[in-house]
């Protein structure tokens, strides 16, 4: 079973409005959590790294949570636009060896 | 861009063909990598290099030859491929392999492989 689990698997939202992306992890103990945007076609692109001790972290209309008690972090899109259609990967480093393991990622499309 | 090249972006090949892919990253990092990327499945890790040697290899078949003559350049040599092994192969790269809060990952574009 995969250590990292995204929900849901895909959505569609209408421009400008929000959405929110989820993301829970087994891995333990826990480094940090990433959040990257993956453009159709392209490679993952950094959004935001959080440690254990950050509760939020914003990128621009992009806000990632965590929640590292219960494990959840969860990637919060304002204002969406159509740019922001994409597949969002949720990434955890574990402390024990700084590995990364990697959810299958959401897809997000945003219509006009 | 992310200073992490790929070449070619598209790829097609027979299971007989052999083909190299390649990566270039103008980043000065000592770390690169190889990801398979299939359709609705996380990242797989095949490869780890630092400092041109190699750290890791995830149980990937001989047929996926890794190549690194310096910390700036990467290869993967194909050969007899399967059908199954179609799929997005990233490259990447980062200062150090160990992924703590500091080491960013910087990924290339990618490589679209499709095996006939």
């Amino acid at each position: 079973k995969n250590q990292v689990e995204q929900s849901p698997q895909s959505l569609i939202i209408l421009e400008g409005k929000n959405c929110t992306l989820q993301c829970n992890y087994t891995v333990s103990p826990f480094s940090n959590l990433r959040w990257y945007k993956q453009d159709t076609g392209r490679g993952p692109v950094s959004l935001t790294i959080m440690t254990f001790s950050e509760n939020t972290k914003s990128n621009g209309r992009y806000t990632a949570t965590l929640d590292a008690d219960t494990k959840q972090s969860s990637l919060h899109i304002t204002a969406s636009q159509l740019s922001d259609s994409a597949s969002y990967i949720c990434v955890v480093s574990g402390s024990n060896d700084y590995k990364l393991s990697f959810g299958a990622g959401t897809t997000v499309t945003v219509r006009a | 861009e992310t200073g992490v090249t790929q070449t070619p972006r598209h790829l097609v090949m027979g299971m007989t063909n052999k083909k190299s892919l390649k990566c270039e990253q103008h980043l000065g990092h000592n770390a690169m990598y190889w990801y398979k990327q299939s359709a609705k499945k996380p990242l797989e890790l095949m490869f780890v290099y630092n400092f041109k040697e190699q750290t890791e290899n995830n149980s990937v078949p001989s047929r996926f030859s890794p190549e690194c003559p310096n910390s700036s350049h990467l290869f993967l040599h194909l050969h007899t491929l399967q059908p199954e092994d179609s799929a997005l192969y990233l490259c990447a790269s980062s200062q150090d392999p160990r992924h703590s809060t500091n080491e960013k990952l910087f990924f290339g574009s990618g490589t679209q492989l499709s095996v006939l």
